[in-house]
């Protein structure tokens, strides 16, 4: 079975600084793909990027971008330039390819930004 | 609608009650998911819809358990004789069939078994 682990709770960044987040997973699957997902007091999951595992080149979506290590099956994410809004829970997922489309979550972790 | 809308947004009901929850899927969209997340943890799936029919059964964790989409649009989650570790926020997700990035979250109903 696929499992994916966050090993932080929380994290703290100052605002403007760079923070990263962790994330490691466990498949036997060559063909999958991996997402982090934001999470505010709203509750709404919120699509922040997504890798094909496919891919080599590591995604990247203005200040938030991947490091993705398929052999070591890692996939975090940096924050670059932080601001206040990017305070929120934040939880990796898996989805294996083919025609399902479940997703496994980890546990997520808190993130913080002082002012 | 613009997004995935869910009601109520909280719910609180009585061990051993019966509830139903509503997800009202962005139009257009035949594929639709049920998650729920117990405080502290990520969320775990539950179902999945393609149209009317359940592809995906597989994490509902009992028979108390259910869930329809008779038209293929709205879908009601159904929980029989409600216990206090049924307390979790449902979260509701829907998508166009086969796009894999195309995830839309609802925000979610929180449920409170007291």
């Amino acid at each position: 079975a696929q499992t994916v682990t966050q090993s932080q709770p929380e994290m703290s960044v100052q605002e403007a600084e760079t923070v990263t987040l962790s994330c490691t997973y466990d498949t036997s699957e060559s063909d999958y793909y991996l997402f982090w997902y934001k999470q505010p007091p709203s509750r709404q999951m919120i699509l922040v990027i997504r890798q094909e595992a496919y891919k080599q080149q590591n995604a990247t979506e203005n200040r938030f971008s991947v490091n993705f290590q398929k052999a070591a099956k890692s996939f975090s994410l940096k924050i670059s330039d932080s601001q206040l809004g990017d305070a929120a829970m934040y939880f990796c997922a898996y989805r294996r390819g083919g025609a399902t489309n479940k997703l496994i979550f980890g546990t997520g972790t808190l993130l913080a930004v002082q002012p | 609608g613009a997004g995935v809308s869910q009601t109520p947004s909280n719910k609180v009901t009585e061990k051993g009650k019966y509830v139903e929850l509503r997800c009202d899927p962005i139009s257009g969209h035949t594929a639709l998911y049920w998650y729920r997340q117990s405080l502290g943890q990520g969320p775990e799936f539950l179902i999945y819809f393609q149209g009317t029919g359940a592809a995906d059964d597989s994490g509902l964790p009992n028979d108390r358990f259910f869930a329809v989409r008779p038209e293929g649009s709205v879908s009601t989650l159904k929980i029989q004789r409600t216990e206090r570790g049924d307390s979790a926020v449902y979260l509701c997700a829907s998508s166009v069939a086969g796009q894999v990035f195309g995830y839309t979250f609802g925000s979610g109903t929180r449920l409170t078994v007291v």
